[in-house]
């Protein structure tokens, strides 16, 4: 059972473009959604979150929007940059119990921006 | 943010082998965790570690394969034991600073 979801394996921009991520979730016990960036020879590095009481969160060119009826999130990057290209994972932490502090993560999206 | 240090960055080591991997952080923290990430997958949460108490392992993973130590708030190991090569993968530690996590730059764990 995969409670958290990155449908699109792949996205493809064009630089100065918007860049539009998507992460779907079915747990309602977390709290806390995060974005990381990953490069094949590195550990994820963080980008941004989202607190699960809000539906906005912004930080320069990128910003996380949350839709808790619809148990999804997006990350928007504006303007894409050639250096955006990586692997982007979403991931929610667990609020509850002896799961907290675990992150669940998505399966990445693999963006390319093209100059 | 926490500083985190992962030794060695990458391996090749023989199947039946072991590796252990080590991991400090510049700040004492409470929650450290082991990832792994295989071959073109996503990220999977091997084990939380607790300074002073066993580690709490997920689901597919058992303490004799993956065992870990965390003697302090800085510092902890994981151990890959009796390595095949579908331990090939990306191991990864963390840590907790809530609400954020941050990770190390990972160990590439190839066994042939």
């Amino acid at each position: 059972d995969q409670q958290v979801k990155q449908n699109s394996p792949s996205l493809s921009v064009q630089e100065g473009r918007i860049s539009i991520l998507n992460c779907d979730y079915t747990n309602s016990m977390f709290d806390y959604f995060l974005w990381y960036k990953k490069y094949p020879a590195e550990g994820p590095t963080f980008l941004i979150s989202i607190s699960s009481i809000k539906d906005k969160n912004e930080d320069g060119r990128f910003t996380v929007f949350l839709n808790k009826s619809a148990k999804h999130l997006s990350l928007h990057i504006v303007p894409s940059q050639p250096g955006d290209s990586a692997v982007y994972f979403c991931a929610a932490r667990d609020a509850g119990g002896t799961s907290y502090g675990k992150l669940t993560f998505g399966q990445g999206t693999i963006l390319t921006v093209h100059p | 943010s926490a500083v985190i240090s992962q030794k060695p960055s990458r391996d090749i080591c023989q199947r039946g082998t072991s590796l252990t991997i080590q991991c400090q952080v510049d700040s004492q923290v409470t929650m450290m965790f082991w990832y792994r990430q295989q071959p073109g997958q996503s990220l999977t949460l091997i084990a939380t570690a607790n300074q002073g108490s066993e580690a709490t392992y997920e689901s597919g993973f058992v303490i004799d394969k993956f065992p870990i130590s965390r003697p302090n708030l800085t510092f902890s190991t994981l151990t890959v034991s009796n390595m095949s090569p579908e331990d090939s993968s990306i191991y990864l530690c963390s840590v907790d600073q809530y609400p954020r996590t941050f990770f190390g730059q990972g160990t590439r764990l190839t066994v042939v």
